[in-house]
């Protein structure tokens, strides 16, 4: 099946820096992404949606000024934790949609870690 | 709230039981899909059924999906202790290609 890829699968950072995560769509082209948070023992929960050629909408609650995304081709989404702090060490996950076979793909996610 | 609901929240049986997990939800969908979860890892794919499937197998699992009641079930046939995991449900919701994540069954399987 179709594969997506995130990069890095891990990341260890102090507070204050800001961290950029790559999302990719291997063999296939991705219109639309998907980006998406889980703390520890708790569901994902949808950040935003990342449409190519356009700006990013946002799920209520999610400061857009603190995670930029930027879904600049059709097989690479990015997401950047701004400023980042202790309370945004989670484990990011971004999603791909293939519109051709109308199904969602999902990257191994990444973990950050906020010193 | 964005997400469903799942029950139970925790289940723990002995290998070789069935394991049954309920999912609700709350808009109208196109499809909905279960997916595993090692602790700590990505998400495994599981199973997609349409909003218009009432009933899908593969290997050991099990997925209804009723619609009127806004509700799918996941049972897993004959557990190992490697089917250890929590298990997600998640809907697209109606029209916005947007996964919409349960709140999730951890499962346990003792040997």
């Amino acid at each position: 099946g179709a594969v997506v890829s995130q990069h890095p699968s891990w990341v260890i950072c102090k507070s204050g820096t800001s961290v950029k995560i790559e999302c990719r769509s291997l063999d296939f082209q991705a219109t639309t992404m998907f980006w998406y948070r889980q703390f520890p023992k708790q569901s994902l929960m949808l950040m935003a949606t990342s449409n190519e050629g356009s700006k990013a909408t946002y799920e209520q609650g999610v400061e857009k000024d603190k995670f930029l995304i930027n879904h600049a081709s059709l097989t690479l989404s990015t997401l950047t934790v701004t400023s980042a702090h202790p309370e945004d060490s989670s484990f990011y996950i971004c999603s791909a949609r293939d519109s051709i076979s109308d199904t969602q793909y999902f990257g191994p996610g990444t973990r950050l870690t906020v010193l | 709230s964005q997400q469903g609901e799942e029950d139970p929240q925790a289940l723990s049986i002995q290998e070789g039981e069935n394991a049954t997990m309920n999912c609700s939800y709350k808009t109208s969908i196109n499809n909905l899909q279960w997916y595993r979860q090692n602790s700590g890892r990505g998400l495994v794919h599981l199973i997609l059924i349409r909003s218009n499937e009432r009933e899908k197998h593969s290997g050991r699992l099990r997925v209804t999906l009723d619609t009127s009641k806004k509700s799918s079930s996941l049972l897993i046939t004959a557990s190992r202790a490697a089917d250890t995991a929590s298990y997600f449900c998640a809907t697209d919701r109606w029209r916005t290609y947007k996964y919409i994540f349960g709140t999730g069954t951890r499962l346990k399987v003792l040997a």
